[in-house]
């Protein structure tokens, strides 16, 4: 089965803080992506990657960074937290056949006060 | 602006009868659909999906039916169970296999024993 790791389940940080959330996959999956989930508004993409060293801007990465140095780990950073980043953090794997199927870790609920 | 929509937030069904989730989509290159479930507290997890070559696909208890005249897709469960309550989304992705799935805002199912 196909394992998509977060590191942290919920973290609480304060506005200014720098945050980083970790994602590792264990299928040698090429790509990876980041989403947050809000109430009201689904999945938005954030970053994905398609390749190591490689990074393409999604629908949201305004206040986002993101960084692939090893294919099977994408990590998210916020520079410096702000509360409307408060939310649910979804990174998710797929390899390159044409299904489209993602592949899910469980979610990093961050809370910026 | 949302170019997967799912206008039910929610929908209650008894254990036994047929769900029917619903998602209406407004681009019309989008050609590969499919559907995620997810439970609280954890990520989503894929469903069905169905290409636009087809209007209809089946697996088990869930069967996904495409129409592209109408951009509308929908989802019947059936028969219900209890388990099946969570959180649907359905995505749309351009090409098939393509990197950006647009995702709908869920509808939560309830299926009351």
């Amino acid at each position: 089965d196909v394992k998509v790791t977060q590191s942290s389940r919920y973290l609480v940080k304060r506005t200014g803080e720098k945050v980083f959330l970790e994602c590792v996959q264990d299928m040698d999956h090429e790509n990876m992506f980041w989403y947050r989930q809000d109430p009201g508004l689904g999945l938005r993409l954030i970053y994905f990657s398609y390749d190591v060293k490689m990074k393409e801007k999604g629908d949201i990465p305004e206040g986002y960074s993101v960084s692939r140095e090893k294919k099977e780990r994408f990590s998210l950073i916020l520079e410096s937290a702000s509360t409307n980043q408060t939310s649910m953090y979804l990174c998710a794997s797929r390899d390159s056949t044409n299904t489209g199927e993602l592949f899910f870790g469980e979610g990093s609920r961050l809370t910026v006060l | 602006d949302q170019q997967v929509k799912q206008n039910s937030p929610s929908l209650s069904v008894q254990e036994g009868r047929i769900s029917i989730l619903n998602c209406d989509y407004t681009n019309s290159m989008f050609d590969y659909f499919l559907w995620y479930k997810k439970y609280p507290a954890e990520g989503p997890t894929f469903l069905i999906s169905i290409s636009s070559i087809k209007d209809k696909n089946e697996d088990g208890r869930f069967t996904v039916f495409l129409n592209k005249s109408a951009k509308h897709l929908s989802l019947h469960i059936v028969p219900s169970q209890p388990g099946d309550s969570a959180v649907y989304f359905c995505a749309a992705a351009g090409q098939t296999g393509a990197n950006n799935l647009f995702f709908g805002t869920g509808t939560r199912l309830t299926v009351i024993p």
